[in-house]
């Protein structure tokens, strides 16, 4: 088992939905989350972290962690055609990341 | 420059050829990491640098790979005797303290193995 699972997608929304990623991860120790953007042909952007549980905040974002069912989500309000990409989510162990194998999302105009 | 700078970009190499791929981080940033992404998964880790040491290498797949930073800046990913399964896009990322978490990722390296 994968320390950090994914769905893949791909999702496809229009322009204005709400979208909710999703993550599951394995263990209860883990303590900072990340959430990345990748477009195509680029290198992972950090779009939001956050550390235990509860949620944060930012613009169109809000990312949320869920501690006792080991579960982490972003979701992004009044989705953009320029939000389509790969979302990957993150967990820190030590000085490395373990990423989740991405959600390709889609906003169709 | 002002992000992580990675070279080249895209590289094809011949089975059994030996690469050599750079990263250039931000300047200033004690951390740098390297991670592989094959096609359609997330990146995994390879190898971790703080300053010139080389503190993790537990992601690195085989004696083949080996990676350097020996004046703790530049840092570059030697692969050996290169094989088809090693095609991938190699990422570079370079963060300020050692903690990693906010880490900025180069465009990467695009290898493939023919």
């Amino acid at each position: 088992q994968k320390e950090v699972e994914q769905d893949p997608g791909p999702l496809s929304v229009p322009e204005g939905a709400i979208v909710s990623l999703n993550c599951t991860y394995s263990n209860s120790a883990f303590q900072y989350f990340m959430w990345y953007r990748q477009y195509s042909r680029k290198g992972p952007e950090l779009l939001m972290y956050t550390y235990s549980s509860g949620n944060k905040e930012d613009g169109r974002f809000t990312a949320q962690v869920d501690k006792s069912s080991k579960y982490i989500s972003l979701f992004i309000r009044d989705s953009q055609p320029s939000d389509s990409a790969t979302y990957l989510c993150a967990i820190r162990k030590g000085n490395m990341l373990t990423f989740g194998g991405g959600t390709r999302l889609m906003v169709k105009p | 420059g002002a992000g992580v700078s990675q070279s080249p970009r895209y590289k094809v190499a011949k089975r059994g050829q030996d690469v050599a791929l750079r990263c250039d981080p931000i300047s200033g940033h004690v951390s740098l990491f390297w991670y592989q992404q094959a096609l359609g998964q997330g990146p995994e880790f390879l190898t971790y640098f703080q300053n010139e040491a080389q503190l993790d290498k537990s992601g690195l797949p085989s004696d083949r790979f080996f990676a350097e930073r020996p004046e703790g800046s530049v840092s570059t990913l030697k692969i050996q005797r290169t094989q088809q399964e090693d095609s991938a896009v190699y990422l570079c990322a370079s963060s300020f303290s050692g903690v990693g978490t906010e880490a900025f990722f180069g465009q990467g390296t695009r290898l493939t193995v023919v």
